[in-house]
């Protein structure tokens, strides 16, 4: 059974960077987009970004000044920095599988989050 | 961006009641819409993909609809398991965007 274990520096202040890593186990690493999501507290989902084919990376237009997904595909890891960090980034970050299943030749390959991190509290605090 | 919004933000209801929530986007996006379920201090879990796809393993009293700018997530018969938050995702542009989820809580 395939599971995504993460981990990262859980406190931080203002203007540190965030450095978060995403392990996959018991499955594929490659074919897949790894993405990295966070939750502020009390509030909606928001997608940073993702890393795919080749080393590929997209980026949330919001954030992508400062942030930076990369993998070690040798280790089917994948990793989140996201530089100077202000009160406003604390938030759970979770990293997720973006799976895609092919729905006729209309629809095309249609996506969606399969599979999940437990999350990881970062708070940034002065 | 496309925007999604959800309605209602939270909703207390009973276990067996019937439970539909909204979530309506910003521009068209066919049916490339997702649904989640969240519990507190868990990761969220998908229920529905393209609007109306049960996920595998996910209760059939769950299911999706709508199209375009409109869609709905209905629970047919609320069980205690299912007081939760609930998301949707859209999936059309890959600038994956999320609403700001809907509070199902025990009346």
């Amino acid at each position: 059974q395939v599971q995504l274990q993460q981990w990262g520096t859980g406190l931080l202040k203002p203007s540190e960077t965030l450095s978060l890593t995403c392990a996959v186990y018991g499955g594929s690493f490659s074919g897949y987009y790894w993405s990295w999501i966070r939750q502020p507290p009390g509030k909606g989902l928001e997608w940073i970004g993702e890393i795919g084919h080749s080393g590929s990376t997209k980026y949330n237009p919001s954030l992508k000044s400062r942030v930076t997904i990369s993998e070690d595909t040798s280790k089917n890891q994948f990793f989140l920095k996201l530089s100077s960090v202000t009160a406003a980034d604390t938030a759970v970050y979770f990293c997720a599988r973006r799976h895609g299943i092919y729905s006729g030749s209309y629809y095309g390959t249609v996506y969606y989050f399969d599979l999940w991190g437990r999350g990881t509290l970062v708070t940034v605090s002065s | 961006d496309i925007q999604m919004t959800q309605s209602p933000s939270s909703l207390s209801a009973s276990v067996g009641d019937r439970v539909t929530i909204t979530c309506r986007t910003s521009q068209s996006i066919s049916t490339y819409l997702n649904w989640y379920q969240q519990k507190p201090g868990e990761a969220p879990k998908l229920l529905i993909y393209a609007a109306s796809s049960l996920q595998s393993g996910v209760p059939s009293r769950f299911s999706g609809s709508g199209s375009g700018t409109d869609f709905t997530l209905t629970i047919s018969s609320l069980q205690p398991e299912d007081f939760a938050t609930y998301s949707c995702q859209q999936s059309y542009s890959n600038n994956w965007t999320f609403g700001q989820g809907t509070k199902v809580e025990i009346k």
